[in-house]
């Protein structure tokens, strides 16, 4: 059964400054997602990851996957307080379960 | 525009009472889901649509219905058999076979018990 985590849970961090989210899974992955979560409100595609190797950047995100080692990785480069939010990674065992992971809370100090 | 819709925002519930929880799509997605979301965790997948006429169970089926007569619509009843039905609830749909199944998510149901 694919289970998937986040570390860290909570990130608090100076504006321009630089840091990663890890998502570990457990088993074979179809597909590897990130999405975005402001508070009370609904979450948002931010990347998905089709193969080993893949990385997509959009701004000050970029996300990585390594199939081999079951890790995908979302790195913020010289963060802003705008990227404030829930960071939640997501795997797929065959074409309808989703497995979330817990959430990475970010928060950007000006 | 496209998307889904999600009603009511926000819904209280009394004790011993079903309610239900409305999620319409215009983005002709074959697939629905509904998921639970509680302060501080993940998404938690209740129920799931692949097609008309036919759901399966999630990982916390327990004390939900759901029924999908129509393509756009998957509404989800919180029954009075769910003990602590007090969450986020989250209705998505994907489009299947595009080999990126990528969530699209409404947004948001509180459930709240009085």
């Amino acid at each position: 059964e694919l289970k998937v985590e986040q570390n860290p849970l909570f990130l608090s961090m100076q504006e321009g400054k630089n840091y990663t989210i890890y998502c570990n899974y457990s088993t074979t992955s179809d597909r590897l997602y990130w999405y975005r979560q402001d508070p009370g409100k609904s979450l948002e595609s931010l990347f998905v990851l089709l193969s080993n190797g893949a990385v997509k950047q959009e701004g000050r995100l970029m996300a990585s996957l390594d199939t081999k080692a079951r890790l995908s990785t979302l790195h913020i480069t010289a963060a802003v307080h705008d990227l404030s939010a829930t960071y939640f990674c997501a795997g797929a065992s065959g074409t309808y379960k989703y497995i979330f992971g817990t959430g990475t809370r970010l928060k950007v100090l000006a | 525009d496209g998307g889904i819709t999600q009603s009511p925002k926000y819904l209280f519930r009394k004790e011993g009472q079903n309610v239900t929880l409305s999620c319409e799509q215009n983005l002709n997605h074959d697939a629905m889901y509904w998921y639970r979301q509680d302060p501080g965790q993940g998404l938690r997948l209740i129920y799931y649509s692949q097609i008309v006429n036919d759901f399966q169970k999630g990982d916390i089926a327990e004390g939900y219905s759901v029924s999908r007569e129509k393509k756009e619509s998957f509404p989800l009843t919180v029954t009075s058999a769910q003990k602590n039905p007090t969450a986020f609830y989250l209705c998505a749909s994907s489009d299947s076979g595009t080999g990126v199944e990528k969530l699209f998510f409404g947004s948001g149901t509180q459930l709240s018990v009085l």
